[in-house]
């Protein structure tokens, strides 16, 4: 089964516009640790934010927000007013506690048109 | 500056060769990584170390091999037996040897192609 699920494959927005990453992950730690990674072309993986799974207090770095609830296992990632830069493929990774390597989401593709 | 430098950035092998892929890091990390990334998937990890001369098989481990003599390096081979090696692979360490909690760094990847 698949422990992070990230169902939207590609999404397309114009510039300025709002957009919103879902992630969905699946674990029995109680103790765990969440992640959200931008990969541009260039095809490096930039690390964008680690959540541990006790302080699901939003945040907000400039024009990026998380919003993780335990209720419903899921830690979605918004862009507010688009950029062009922004087109990337974003990665929600879970590490667990009691485990040995991350799990990642198989990526949404977003494309921002200017 | 301090990171992680993986090289080369493409490589082209013909088949039944072996390769070796470089991954070198400054930051003093005790743990490193290797992915695998295909088309349009997410990554899938290779092996992993946590500590010099001590490495343990990741999900697709079968076909590669690794070595970890130094704190800095962890070179990736791609072997023959690797039946289809065409992929981006990945470079990452993170700080502590204790567990994968700790946030993962990554390289800038090199793109291996099989002719």
């Amino acid at each position: 089964a698949q422990k992070v699920t990230q169902a939207q494959t590609e999404i397309s927005v114009v510039e300025k516009e709002d957009v919103t990453l879902d992630c969905v992950y699946e674990t029995r730690d109680t103790t765990y640790y969440l992640f959200w990674y931008k990969q541009p072309p260039s095809g490096e993986l930039v690390f964008l934010i680690r959540r541990n799974s006790f302080d699901e207090q939003n945040e907000i770095s400039g024009r990026y927000s998380w919003n993780f609830q335990k209720s419903t296992s899921s830690f979605n990632f918004t862009i507010t007013a688009s950029q062009v830069v922004d087109s990337a493929v974003y990665f929600c990774a879970l590490s667990e506690n009691t485990g040995n390597q991350f799990y990642f989401g198989t990526g949404t593709s977003l494309t921002v048109i200017p | 500056d301090g990171g992680i430098t993986q090289s080369p950035k493409y490589l082209f092998r013909k088949e039944g060769q072996n390769v070796t892929l470089s991954c070198e890091q400054n930051l003093n990390h005790d743990a490193m990584y290797w992915y695998r990334q295909d088309p349009g998937q997410g990554l899938r990890l290779i092996y992993y170390s946590q500590i010099v001369n001590d490495f343990q098989k990741g999900d697709i481990a079968e076909g590669y091999s690794v070595s970890r003599e130094k704190k800095e390096s962890f070179p990736l081979t791609v072997t023959s037996a690797q039946k289809n090696p065409t992929a981006f692979y990945l470079c990452a360490s993170s700080l502590s040897r204790t567990g994968s909690t700790d946030t993962q760094y990554f390289g800038p990847g090199t793109r291996l192609t099989v002719l």
